[in-house]
């Protein structure tokens, strides 16, 4: 089944700490997405990437970093720099040729201990 | 620059009501309109969208949703919820045309509980 996987479920991160959350796609999509979710606030995007070897910053994109080396992996590293990273972490991808749908993985909760 | 503003964070509801999530959007662009629905520690579903033509758009499972463009609003119905609708609620939109980049910028959620 094509879709958009994302892991681990939940991570556990010390203070200080690099983590890295993996979000892989076999969808053919060129564009995906690193959002943010914390409660009442929806979603903001962190980054973003339409092509390989190319992304973008986001609206809240300081204490991470992304890589696209290829184009069904979008790797997300949250930094000891984010002075608050515990929330609720979505992968998404589109039809960069579309823009009309965007799909989700099922998320990442990382929690600071 | 875009911003959605959904005006209810929690909407309770008994089974079988009618329901409505109201979304208002700011946009000098003209924009896509989306809404998601998120059940608990899950990703987002696409519930429907609305891209042009119709300003009436419906779902699969008994959503409907109208783009209204001179009061910038694309509110969310049902006309009978069930249990199975409680979830999290999500309005959102994307540029249209050549500035399209795929970004969604997305509402605070609304919080859709359907009581028996």
């Amino acid at each position: 089944d094509g879709g958009i996987t994302q892991s681990p479920k939940y991570l556990f991160r010390k203070e200080g700490q690099n983590v890295t959350l993996s979000c892989e796609q076999n969808l053919n999509h060129d564009a995906m997405y690193w959002y943010r979710q914390d409660p009442g606030q929806g979603l903001r995007l962190i980054y973003y990437s339409q092509i390989v070897n190319d992304f973008q910053k986001g609206d809240i994109a300081e204490g991470y970093s992304v890589s696209r080396e290829k184009k069904e992996s979008f790797p997300l590293t949250v930094t000891s720099a984010q002075k608050n990273p515990t929330a609720f972490y979505l992968c998404a991808s589109s039809i960069a040729a579309d823009w009309t749908e965007a799909f989700f993985g099922q998320g990442t909760r990382l929690t600071v201990v | 620059a875009q911003s959605v503003t959904q005006l209810d964070s929690q909407v309770p509801v008994f089974e079988e009501a009618p329901v409505e999530l109201r979304c208002n959007y700011s946009s000098s662009v003209s924009v896509y309109l989306f809404w998601y629905v998120q059940y608990p520690n899950q990703g987002l579903q696409l519930l429907l969208k609305y891209l042009s033509g119709s300003t009436l758009v419906e779902s699969i499972n008994g959503f409907e949703a109208e783009f209204n463009k001179s009061q910038t609003s694309f509110h969310l119905r049902k006309p009978s919820v069930h249990i199975s609708d409680t979830a999290e609620y999500f309005c959102a939109v994307s540029n249209f045309g050549s500035s399209n980049t795929g970004k969604l910028i997305f509402g605070q959620g609304t919080t859709l509980q359907v009581k028996p």
